[in-house]
């Protein structure tokens, strides 16, 4: 069964770096998704992706991120300057009428 | 506003049945997701229900209910495997989707 691939599976940043994380979804979904769940809490909405632009964004998802389709593959999450409250799994979906299925997250950890 | 409500913890027997509730308050609706999550992991899709009614799939089924803003996940010949989060999520027309805070379900011999 295709999946939505995720790298790295565990990113040590100290705070007020850039950081990148990286999410190859399936490849014949159309929108992409980025979500967080920080430590002992629920799933988090960040942005949705469609035909090359941001569809959706919450309020957690200020100037400090960017999302990018560099290629006709990759689908990259940026934070410019990380925050500790940045620390956080974060998840990477694809699919809208479909069930929106997961990558295995990257564990961010801010110092 | 968006309100997704779920119990914070059950606990239930191996071989035994467990519901699993969820009721939410969207604006909009396009379809309730159980998705189950073990510590540490990704959330794993489970079922999908868009129309009222009963879904069933294997071990797992669940229901809807539109009207009433409510959903309940069944699962039947609890394994000790099933111990996990279990994440009831709603997708409003613009297709991202809202999580509520996940029922952790411990499974006992």
């Amino acid at each position: 069964e295709p999946e939505v691939t995720q790298t790295p599976s565990h990113q040590v940043t100290q705070m007020g770096q850039e950081v990148i994380l990286r999410c190859v979804p399936i490849s014949n979904h159309l929108y992409f998704y980025w979500y967080r769940q920080i430590l002992g809490q629920k799933v988090e909405f960040l942005v949705s992706f469609y035909n090359n632009e941001i569809s959706e964004k919450s309020e957690i998802f200020d100037d400090q991120f960017s999302v990018e389709r560099p290629d006709g593959s990759n689908f990259t999450l940026k934070i410019r300057s990380t925050k500790l409250e940045d620390s956080a799994m974060y998840f990477c979906a694809s699919g809208v009428n479909q069930p929106q299925h997961f990558g295995d997250g990257t564990r961010l950890s801010i110092l | 506003g968006q309100n997704i409500d779920q119990p914070t913890e059950m606990t239930a027997t191996e071989g035994a049945i467990v519901q699993i509730n969820c009721t939410y308050q969207t604006s909009g609706f396009n379809g309730l997701f159980w998705y189950q999550q073990h510590a540490g992991e990704a959330p794993t899709f489970l079922s999908y229900n868009v129309l009222d009614g009963l879904e069933e799939k294997g071990r797992f089924s669940s229901f809807l209910s539109r009207s009433k803003g409510y959903s309940y996940l069944l699962l039947k010949e609890l394994q000790m495997k099933d111990s996990a989060s279990y994440l009831c999520a709603v997708r409003p027309p613009a297709g991202k989707l809202i999580f509520g805070q996940g029922t952790t379900l411990q499974v006992k011999p």
